[in-house]
Formats: structure tokens, sequence, C-alpha cells
């Protein structure tokens, strides 16, 4: 089963402008984590928040996370052509062990 | 970061034959490894947990018989489609993660991918 939804599932904007994807979640997470998928590529992790965490920066992306809501957002800002791909945001549960995806936000950047 | 490295990234097979899908750790050693199927512009959903030198755990819904998973050593797992049907076609994604404690362990390093094409 998935743990997230993501939100939207596709994202098309202009080189240079900010991209803003949601992600909600069902169940108790220990970190909340979000990797990127180019077409037809395994998937590369981005940056993890963890559960007593409410905002990371990681060069131009910034990840928040709200346990109350069960919701995280991942936003790129200044994004460019190559930041063209999938992105996917993954909770690992208390219990540690597994990774489940939500369901992705298919982002374009046109440039 | 750690390596994963996943062969075949894409294999097409006759309707019928059986496909092995190797995932391999090249720098770690990795007690745990995850098997993920992806279709077309959709999430990954896991299909398995593949554990060194015991039995896979598998999801529900993921045939054990169909999807044979091997881990006999802590850098190789397997997942091998046997006799493979058109509705097999699919792209597989194998992770695993990184031993022990630390900021690594957090974090799940992925294959390549393979596209299966059973024709």
């Amino acid at each position: 089963s998935q743990q997230g939804e993501e939100d939207p599932q596709a994202l098309s904007i202009q080189e240079g402008e900010n991209a803003t994807m949601n992600c909600s979640y069902k169940t108790s997470i220990n970190n909340l984590q979000w990797y990127r998928q180019n077409s037809g590529r395994g998937l590369v992790h981005l940056i993890l928040i963890r559960s007593n965490e409410r905002e990371k920066h990681s060069g131009r992306l910034r990840v928040t996370l709200d346990t109350s809501k069960k919701s995280s957002s991942l936003l790129i800002t200044a994004s460019r052509a190559a930041d063209t791909a999938s992105y996917f945001c993954a909770g690992r549960g208390n219990a540690g062990n597994m990774l489940t995806f939500g369901g992705g936000t298919r982002l374009m950047v046109k440039p | 970061g750690a390596v994963v490295s996943q062969h075949p990234s894409r294999v097409i097979c006759k309707s019928g034959t059986s496909v092995k899908i190797e995932c391999r750790s090249l720098d770690f050693q990795a007690t745990t490894m995850f098997w993920y199927r992806q279709f077309p512009k959709q999430s990954l959903m896991l299909m398995a947990t593949s554990n060194e030198g015991s039995k896979a755990t598998y999801e529900q819904g993921v045939e054990k018989d169909k999807f044979l998973i091997n881990h006999a050593s802590l850098t190789l797992s397997t997942l091998t489609v046997t006799s493979a049907h058109p509705e097999d076609s699919s792209f597989y994604i194998c992770s695993a993660r990184y031993p022990g404690q630390g900021p690594k362990n957090t974090e799940a390093f992925f294959g390549q991918g393979t596209r299966l094409t059973v024709v």
C-alpha cells in the first residue's frame, strides 16, 4: 500500500519559477524522504526530514513537515530545465525498515 | 554515497520464459534489500523485502512462486520472474539499506531499474 499521496500529480512551469509539491501520508512516520526519478531510471535521494523537524534546506530545496496534518511539501526554487523529473515522497515507519512511496509528481520545467 | 547496481537495465523475453534480475550493493554489505515494481507514470509498489540468508517477505498480493527472490550473499539479491507473461511487463527497481546506524542508514539506495518487456 502507498504511504503517501502527492499533489499535484503533474506540474509544468517555466525555468526560473519555483515548484512546490505536496505529500500527505497516512500512518506515523519516523522520517519522510524525497526522491527524484528521471524517466526510466532509478531513484536519487534528495532530502530527509525527521519527524521532530519542521523545515529543512538543501541548496535550492526546501522541505517542510507538518506531523499534525501528516503532510510535507518540497519547494524547488529557481527551477532549471534539468529539474524535469518525477518527485516522490516516501515515509519510513517507526518500525524502521521499510519505505513506502507516494504517487509522485511529474515536474516539467520549460526552458 | 553507497552504490547499488542493477542488471540488466533492459530485457525483452518471450512469454513463458523466466528472467533473472540482479541487484548488487557495490561498496557496502546489505543485509536487507527491497524489490519494487513501477508501472508507467505511477509510483513504486513494494513487492518484497529480501533478507540475506532467509526467506523473502512478500507484500500482500505478490505471488511468491511467480517472483522468486534469492538473497544468498550480503551484496547480491536476485529477482526471478518465472513463466513471464505480457502483464508482467514493468519497471523493476531494487534498493538496499545501508547497514548499522548513522546518516547513511536512513536513506535507501536504489539500483538503476530494469525495464522488462514480455512479448
